[in-house]
């Protein structure tokens, strides 16, 4: 079956930095997203990696092994507005996204 | 810039009745999604519509419809809601051509109780 695994929830420091892991088990392999999902909201895109390395957007970097079926957000320099839910998702050989449960990530002052 | 539109953003809907769940893109995106999410578990696709015409069943299809008369609109449809319906309905639209997964754009989702 098609797996995708993340923690339930995590917790940090404003002004800290955090990693949020995703491991995965799909039929084929044909990308990794990063959404981001506030409370009550829709989610929104963050990230999209299809080749191994880091990926680096301002505050936010995510990172891909494929060959160890393997990613993880990083958030630097948190803010309060970060605390939100983070899903993964990867889309598999049909190109259909296959989604894990979603961190919930909670920033403490 | 409205991206796309959910209607009813929540509903009480009582087992047995009909219900379609409205969903409307401006983008002219090619294709277009519904999705359902639930207390710890995934986004888990219901139907999706690679374009204007052509509908297909996703993860969880049974009890659902979908149709796809032209690019903008996407309803869902439950003939016969139950119980296990109840759930935040998420429909969303990219920019894909086939053979390839674009960024999704979603709506603000649609809040669904059945009694």
């Amino acid at each position: 079956g098609q797996n995708i695994d993340q923690p339930t929830e995590m917790t940090a420091t404003e002004g800290a930095i955090v990693q949020i892991n995703c491991t995965y088990q799909t039929s084929g392999f044909n990308g990794l997203f990063w959404y981001q999902q506030h409370a009550g909201e829709a989610p929104t895109f963050l990230s999209y990696n299809v080749l191994d390395g880091l990926e680096e957007k301002g505050r936010f970097s995510s990172f891909l092994s494929r060959s160890k079926g393997y990613s993880y957000l990083l958030l630097k320099e948190l803010q309060m507005k970060d605390s939100a839910s983070y899903l993964c998702a990867v889309a598999d050989s049909n190109y259909q996204l296959i989604w894990g449960a979603g961190t919930k990530l909670i920033i403490k002052p | 810039i409205a991206g796309i539109t959910q209607a009813p953003t929540s509903q009480i809907l009582a087992a047995g009745r009909r219900m379609t769940l409205r969903c409307t893109q401006d983008m002219r995106h090619n294709a277009m999604y519904w999705y359902r999410q639930d207390l710890g578990l995934g986004l888990r696709l219901i139907h999706y519509s690679n374009t204007a015409g052509t509908t297909g069943k996703g993860e969880v299809p049974d009890g659902y419809s979908v149709s796809r008369a032209n690019t903008d609109d996407f309803p869902l449809t439950l003939a016969s809601a139950v119980p296990s319906q109840t759930s935040v309905y998420f429909c969303a639209s990219s920019d894909s051509s086939g053979g390839d997964t674009g960024e999704l754009f979603f709506g603000e989702g649609s809040r669904l109780t059945v009694l």
